[in-house]
């Protein structure tokens, strides 16, 4: 069964500045990982995600994989108030249909 | 963009009654899923429908039922709620479970 830990479990940071969230999960063959920001209220829209180790960039966002240390993260440049959320990791393991996700993290952005 | 729709959007209820929710998406995705939320944010997969079919089935209480008519409604019940019963339920949908999940707004189930 594949587990999936994130942290910090909080985050605050001034507006302008680099937030970094981690996420560890167990299974170096699991397919792909996601990163997900869910607002209160709503549903969780997906942000990124990667596969290859590496990086990959879009906007503002940065994500960071090694499968090695089965360590993702997820950067978010020049952070604003509305990239206030809670960000959840998901792993997809060897089997389909299976997303696994972590506990999230909740990031506040001061103006 | 509203995709994946779900109703009700809150239902309070009594402890031993039966509820229902559903679950409509207009993505003409093939898979389904039904996640539950507790009140960490942890979300933990219920089941999944490919094509009208029973995919996962996690280790779920027997009085929770997953009803699919095609492939874009998958409906929840449950039997006679229990107070663990109590959170966020949420549907969501993909292409060949392979692809992005998209979410509704959720079920919030109070149980009283």
């Amino acid at each position: 069964q594949e587990k999936v830990q994130q942290s910090p479990e909080s985050l605050i940071v001034p507006e302008g500045a680099m937030s970094s969230l981690n996420c560890t999960f167990s299974n170096s063959a699991s397919q792909s990982i996601w990163w997900y920001q869910q607002h209160p209220g709503k549903g969780p829209e997906a942000l990124i995600s990667i596969f290859s180790n590496g990086n990959k960039k879009e906007g503002r966002l940065t994500v960071y994989l090694n499968r090695a240390s089965l360590h993702v993260s997820l950067h978010i440049r020049d952070s604003q108030p509305s990239d206030s959320a809670v960000y959840l990791c998901a792993v997809k393991g060897t089997g389909n249909y299976k997303y696994v996700f972590g506990a999230g993290t909740r990031l506040k952005v001061i103006a | 963009e509203t995709a994946v729709f779900q109703t009700p959007n809150y239902h309070v209820t009594q402890v031993g009654n039966e509820v229902s929710f559903n679950c409509k998406q207009t993505l003409g995705h093939d898979t389904m899923y039904w996640y539950k939320q507790d009140s960490k944010k942890l979300l933990k997969i219920m089941f999944s429908y490919n094509n009208k079919q029973l995919i996962v089935n996690e280790t779920v209480p027997r009085r929770f039922s997953p009803q699919s008519s095609d492939k874009a409604h998958l409906n929840l019940r449950i039997k006679s709620v229990e107070p663990e019963d109590s959170a966020v339920y949420l549907c969501a949908s993909s292409y060949a479970g392979v692809e992005t999940l998209y979410f509704g707004s959720g079920t919030r189930l109070t149980v009283l």
